[in-house]
């Protein structure tokens, strides 16, 4: 059983349309990092949510870390195919830097 | 380029074998970390340094060892080799990791593919 279990594993849309993908766990967490991994290559960073509640925009890209901090989603507007990868949430437990990843949700935009 | 140098970038071989991956971190970044990637899965945390001293344990098996050298490299050693240790095995780094620093952005290489036989 995941710590950070995200939702869905899979998904395949069309350019052009929204997703939103889900990041959920039953511990608190002190911060939550969502990174994007290509093929071959390593996971890069994407944001760092700290707060309760907080929202970032990264272009057309939205996280929102949780009131409680336990959960966070990703929305994507406007998907296009440079947004194909394999999208995977972090969290840290403790004021260090151990994180936990979820398990990733791997996304193909088809043109 | 996130300036986390990995060596090798694939490595074929076979059950009971020991392999020695490596890994330089970025310039500056004291802490280096060690994570296992098997297909499909998410990344597994194995083992943490700090300044050449192991900080944090993950789900590191007893055949793997690692050890973080005066200049800050990192070696991750794999031994007896079973087939289900082949996986995608990556190192970070980070600036630092001492409790209270807060939490500061792990930068990945790309990674060593481990094939089992």
């Amino acid at each position: 059983t995941q710590l950070l279990e995200q939702s869905p594993q899979f998904l395949s849309i069309q350019e052009g349309e929204n997703l939103t993908v889900y990041c959920n766990s039953s511990s608190v967490f002190s911060s939550l990092q969502w990174y994007r991994q290509e093929p071959g290559e390593g996971p890069v960073l994407l944001v760092t949510v700290v707060t309760g509640g907080e929202v970032k925009k990264l272009k057309r890209l939205t996280f929102q870390f949780g009131d409680a901090r336990k959960d966070s989603s990703l929305h994507i507007t406007a998907a296009q195919p440079g947004d194909t990868g394999l999208y995977l949430c972090a969290g840290a437990q403790n004021a260090g830097n151990m994180l936990t990843f979820g398990g990733g949700t791997r996304l193909m935009v088809k043109p | 380029d996130s300036g986390v140098t990995q060596t090798p970038k694939h490595l074929i071989t076979a059950t009971g074998q020991r392999v020695t991956l490596r890994c330089s971190p970025r310039s500056g970044d004291l802490s280096v970390y060690w994570y296992q990637q098997s297909l499909d899965q998410g990344l597994q945390f194995l083992i943490q340094y700090y300044n050449g001293e192991e900080r944090a344990k993950g789900n590191i098996l007893e055949r793997f060892s690692a050890q973080q050298f005066p200049d800050l490299h990192s070696e991750l050693n794999l031994s007896s080799l079973e087939l289900g240790d082949s996986a995608l095995y990556f190192c970070a780094s980070s600036v630092g990791a001492l409790p209270g620093q807060g939490f500061s952005p792990l930068h990945f290489g790309n990674g060593t593919r481990l094939t089992v036989t």
